[in-house]
């Protein structure tokens, strides 16, 4: 099984600061990794496909960067609806999603 | 546009079986649109998200390895709905059941394009 592991668990941040989410695979994937964002009580939302690739509508302070085994999500200036938890999933070999991170107000 | 909506028991003895049903529109799950698929991905409450179980319009099924004994998916694809059934329900079976759609691509597994809004369901007795 392929075991992901995302870093840090919980980040404390201010509207307008640029923050980064780690997300690292057991074994390598290549580019076939997603992220999503949820929100209390509501489902996750697809941002970030194949590593790099903006899902239509997402704004484009999000960011994804990696390949193999290390991946990035980035947010260039975090917006006030950017609190949430972030997840990454891998779909190399059957699908596994991370820890998530926990963005919250500083 | 895609949409999917779960329904099924809010609470489960343990040792029952678990049957959800995926009540999907705006797409189909047969030849027509060829490298289509319905899943299930369960969260934990405060804990991370799990996927369970995809069956594709050519009834391909694929199940996490973890818990491949105890699932089972099944597809009816006139009334548009996917069925998940699990097995010898535990209280770690406890949380929020969602129905996703995987995007269509070349690779046989792939990320989830839209989400039902899920359904919570606690195992107790």
């Amino acid at each position: 099984d392929i075991q992901m592991t995302q870093s840090p668990s919980t980040l404390s941040a201010s509207v307008g600061d640029r923050v980064t989410i780690t997300c690292r695979a057991s074994q390598t994937i290549g580019d076939f990794l997603a992220w999503y964002q949820q929100k209390p009580g509501k489902a996750p939302k697809l941002l970030i496909y194949q590593a790099s690739r903006l899902e239509d509508g997402v704004p484009s302070r999000f960011s994804g960067s990696g390949s193999g085994t290390e991946f990035t999500l980035t947010i260039s200036g975090l917006q006030s609806d950017d609190f949430a938890t972030y997840s990454c999933q891998q779909y190399k070999s059957f699908s596994t999603f991370g820890g998530g991170t926990k963005v919250e107000i500083k | 546009q895609s949409t999917l909506q779960e329904s099924g028991p809010a609470l489960v003895r343990p040792t029952q079986t678990l049957t959800l049903t995926c009540t999907f529109s705006g797409f189909s799950l047969t030849h027509i649109q060829t490298g289509m698929g319905v899943g299930w991905v369960r969260q934990p409450p405060g804990k991370a998200l799990e996927w369970l179980a995809l069956i594709y319009w050519n009834n391909d099924q694929h199940y996490t390895p973890s818990l491949k004994n105890r699932l089972h998916i099944t597809k009816d694809s006139t009334k548009q709905q996917v069925v998940l059934t699990l097995t010898d329900m535990d209280a770690l079976d406890t949380g929020t059941y969602y129905c996703v759609r995987r995007a269509r691509t070349g690779h046989s597994y792939s990320y989830f394009i839209a989400w039902g809004p899920g359904t919570l369901v606690t195992v107790s007795s």
